[in-house]
């Protein structure tokens, strides 16, 4: 069983270009969440979807940062214009919801240099 | 609000010693607890969950916690260390109400195993 897919896993780009993160959940999971991990900030919950739709974004930095799931096996986080300050490992988890707490399963991550 | 505090940013121990890694929690209602182990250049891995009953929980690689419910905390131990536990620690909690999802993970811990 192929766990939390994430692509790229390494990303250098230029100040102001913008930046497309992607996620494949693992199957049957409804619900997907985007972290950011920072050396100063640790592990940061940037927005989560249950059944393809957005539940919370409160932890989205600014408009620079959109995160979209068309269906239930893909999510995309983009940022744009990205930032030096954006340079951070991006991490996808999914889980499945149900009567008890389901742990969550996290991706390898992708790490994000702005230059 | 649901918080998690890990109050050792290091943990060192020598291999073959016992190990604890400490966390405490703070959230309405009974809360559901999690550990989760970060290994280089790599995604989170649960490790063990607390959900109800026995205050002990058993978990991969020999790692077990404790649950202390009057002192909200939720310590993670191993009997015997070995230089390959040596990792990142994440503690992490959510309320166990049907509608609230979002787990909250503490700061981290570092454990060092040393020969």
């Amino acid at each position: 069983d192929a766990g939390v897919i994430q692509s790229p896993r390494h990303e250098v780009t230029e100040m102001g270009q913008e930046v497309t993160l992607r996620c494949k959940p693992i199957s049957g999971h409804d619900y997907l969440f985007w972290y950011r991990q920072t050396m100063m900030r640790g592990l940061e919950l940037l927005i989560y979807f249950n059944n393809n739709v957005p539940i919370d974004d409160s932890g989205m930095p600014e408009d620079r940062f959109s995160a979209k799931m068309p269906n239930a096996s893909f999510s995309t986080l983009k940022i744009q214009p990205s930032e030096p300050r954006d340079s951070a490992v991006y991490f996808c988890a999914s889980r499945r919801s149900g009567g008890e707490a389901g742990e969550l399963f996290f991706g390898e991550g992708s790490r994000l240099t702005v230059l | 609000a649901q918080s998690v505090a890990q109050p050792e940013d290091q943990v060192n121990v020598a291999e073959g010693n016992p190990l604890t890694v400490k966390c405490t929690y703070s959230v309405s209602g009974n809360p559901y607890l999690f550990w989760y182990v970060q290994y280089p250049n790599r995604g989170l891995q649960f490790l063990l969950k607390y959900i109800t009953g026995d205050n002990l929980v058993k978990g991969s690689y020999g790692f077990e916690a404790e649950f202390n419910k009057s002192q909200t905390s939720f310590h993670l131990k191993k009997p015997s260390a070995l230089v390959s536990d040596s990792a990142l620690y994440f503690c992490a909690v959510r309320p166990n109400t049907g509608t609230a999802s979002k787990l909250t993970f503490g700061t981290g811990t570092r454990l060092q195993v040393t020969l």
